[in-house]
């Protein structure tokens, strides 16, 4: 099976601008997440959605991130206005019911100077 | 989110020897405790999992210790190969409590020496 499908693999931007990242999961898996994974970090997620529906978004910084997963497939993270401290890879996530294992993509590297 | 605790944060094995890292976790309401493998510019990928209702699971050359009564769980790697070179991350999951995903370890960085 086709794995979970991220772009852009890079990102260079400077501060203020805005950015956006595109996540496909796997064909048929419900649950998708977003996780922002810092240098020499684990990964900390940041919103997992259930078909349509953000079921948990409460480490999401609302006030300049936000998603959506419009049609319960694909899905897209947006920063506006990026700050340095956005540098990160952001990676996708998916499974077929919310504990099954996760399949993860290979994340999107922002570097915001 | 309830905190998972690793280490070592970085270890070095020589090739043929034993892998261990360990972590610890607070939330008693995980249940399932998986470990990823990372390699350098990929994702998360599934190594092992347990559940707390058995004691050790073992696949190949990996195996999983689990101590329910100290909240600590452990990986072995034996026989250790260069190709096992790579960020282990353990993690837990309250899958019934209507949490998020998994609650990840910071991450051991393995270096396998030929």
């Amino acid at each position: 099976e086709a794995g979970v499908v991220q772009s852009p693999r890079y990102k260079i931007i400077e501060k203020k601008q805005p950015v956006a990242f595109w996540c496909n999961p796997i064909s048929g898996h419900n649950t998708l997440y977003w996780y922002r994974q810092n240098l020499g970090q684990g990964p900390e997620l940041l919103i997992r959605y259930e078909n349509e529906e953000a079921v948990d978004d409460s480490q999401l910084p609302k006030d300049r991130f936000s998603a959506e997963r419009l049609k319960g497939v694909d899905s897209t993270l947006k920063i506006q206005p990026a700050e340095l401290g956005d540098s990160a890879v952001y990676l996708c996530a998916s499974s077929l019911v919310g504990s099954s294992p996760l399949h993860f993509g290979n994340g999107t590297r922002l570097t915001v100077t | 989110q309830q905190q998972v605790k690793q280490s070592p944060q970085s270890l070095i094995v020589q090739k043929g020897g034993i892998s261990i890292i360990n972590c610890a976790y607070e939330n008693t309401a995980f249940d399932y405790f998986p470990w990823y493998q990372q390699f350098p510019g990929k994702g998360p990928a599934l190594l092992i999992a347990i559940r707390p209702d058995v004691s050790e699971k073992k696949e190949g050359r990996f195996t999983i210790s689990f101590n329910k009564s100290a909240k600590q769980f452990s990986l072995h790697i034996m026989d250790s190969q260069p190709g096992d070179s790579a960020t282990y991350f353990c993690a837990g999951v309250d899958s019934g409590g209507g949490a998020d995903g998994l609650t990840f370890g910071k991450g051991t960085h393995l270096i396998i020496q030929p």
